[in-house]
Formats: structure tokens, sequence, C-alpha cells
């Protein structure tokens, strides 16, 4: 089945420092979802993408469409220790269809830890 | 406005048993989405249903059932319930009404249900 490697896997950063993580594909996606995910919480979404090379912005994050439609990535900027969480990729497969209609495939996420 | 609901908080069956899990959607949204999110893992895909019709099923025994009401309420059943089965149950709704941007979920906060 279709699966999304996210990296790294976890994060150690001091508050104030920037934050990279991707996420990777074997087929390819036409839409790219980032979540977050506290604890005892479902995810929220963050930022939607839906055009390979798009840039969108959503206040200190940033996430990109990967040109080979087979990666995203994602930077927060600055960050503050409410950053906290987990962030997971999401995405339907570009044949998503019949019984796979509306159906989103998730990375394992990366845990990140925000040291004041 | 409110966001998606979901009831039990909590939930704690024997190995057997069957359980029921609620959610309401966002006001206005007609498309809710389930998944099973076992600790350390991203959300898995259970069923999609839209103008209570299903429309997406995950690889998920037969045990899981679900339907959506009139008020686009949904109900999710488990039956001959697993310890294997124990996880966070997270409801998802979708207001969008281009398939696009159908994938655009948001997430309630989930039942925890625990089998022992």
């Amino acid at each position: 089945g279709q699966q999304l490697n996210q990296s790294p896997q976890s994060m150690f950063i001091q508050e104030g420092e920037d934050v990279s993580m991707n996420c990777t594909s074997s087929s390819i996606f036409n839409t790219w979802l980032w979540y977050k995910q506290d604890p005892g919480e479902g995810p929220v979404l963050l930022i939607a993408l839906y055009k390979a090379g798009e840039l969108t912005s959503n206040g200190r994050l940033t996430a990109q469409f990967g040109i080979t439609r087979k990666d995203s990535f994602l930077n927060i900027s600055a960050s503050i220790p409410s950053d906290v969480g987990i962030y997971f990729c999401a995405g339907p497969p570009a044949n998503a269809g019949g019984t796979s209609y509306g159906k989103l495939t998730f990375g394992q996420g990366t845990i990140l830890t925000v040291h004041p | 406005d409110a966001g998606v609901t979901q009831s039990p908080t909590h939930l704690i069956k024997t190995r057997g048993q069957h359980v029921t899990l609620r959610c309401s959607p966002i006001s206005g949204h007609k498309s809710v989405s389930w998944y099973q999110q076992v600790l350390g893992q991203g959300p898995q895909f259970i069923f999609q249903y839209y103008e209570k019709e299903e429309r997406g099923r995950g690889n998920f025994p037969d045990r899981f059932s679900a339907r959506q009401f009139p008020n686009y309420s949904s109900e999710l059943n488990v039956n001959a319930l697993l310890l294997g089965d124990s996880a966070l149950y997270l409801c998802a709704s979708s207001g969008k009404n281009t398939r696009r941007h159908s994938y655009e979920q948001y997430f309630g906060p989930g039942t925890r249900l625990t089998v022992t």
C-alpha cells in the first residue's frame, strides 16, 4: 500500500531555532496536507498544498509541494514552546478512487520538542 | 462555531464486546471520515461517508461498520472487540464541495478505546 516516510522521527531544539522536516513517498501525490497533533487531541490542519512547486505559508509555518510530487517539506521559523507536538504529513494517493475515495494516508509523524 | 465533536471521550471494553462511537461534524459539513490511531503511529483510514453513503473503505475487517444519519452525524460500530482494537478513534469532517478540496479534513478530539 501507499506509505509516507517522515524524517526526522524526532527533533530536540532550542526555542528560537528554525525547524525543517520532510515527507517522502514512492508514489505520486496530488495533494499534500500537514497536520499537528497535541497529546490527547486530534490532528489540526496546518497547511494544504495542491500544486507541484507550490509554496504556502501560515504564520511562522511554510510548506512546499515537491516538484516530483513525491515529497513535501515543512519549515517552522523561530520556534516557540507551543510548537511542541507531533507533525504529520498526509495526502490522498494520486490513484485514489473507488473504495479509496476520501482516504488520507498519513506518515508516522515527526515529534518536535522545544526547550525554552 | 463548534468543531467536530466525538463521544464518549474514553471507553473501556472487554474482549468480545461491541462498541459504538459517535461523531458530529462541523455544521454544514456533509462528509465524515473515521480513522484509527494506534499509539506511536499516524491515523489509519477506516471509512468515509458522504450524504449518508459509504464512499471509501480502508483495510479493516467486517467487524467494523459505520453509518451516517440525515443530520450528517455518524456512528462507528466495532463488533467482537480484540485487544488490538485498543486505539484512539478519530472522526474528521470535510465541507469542501470539490473532490480536490474534500481532502481537507478537520478532526475531532477522538475517543480513546481500551480493550481488556
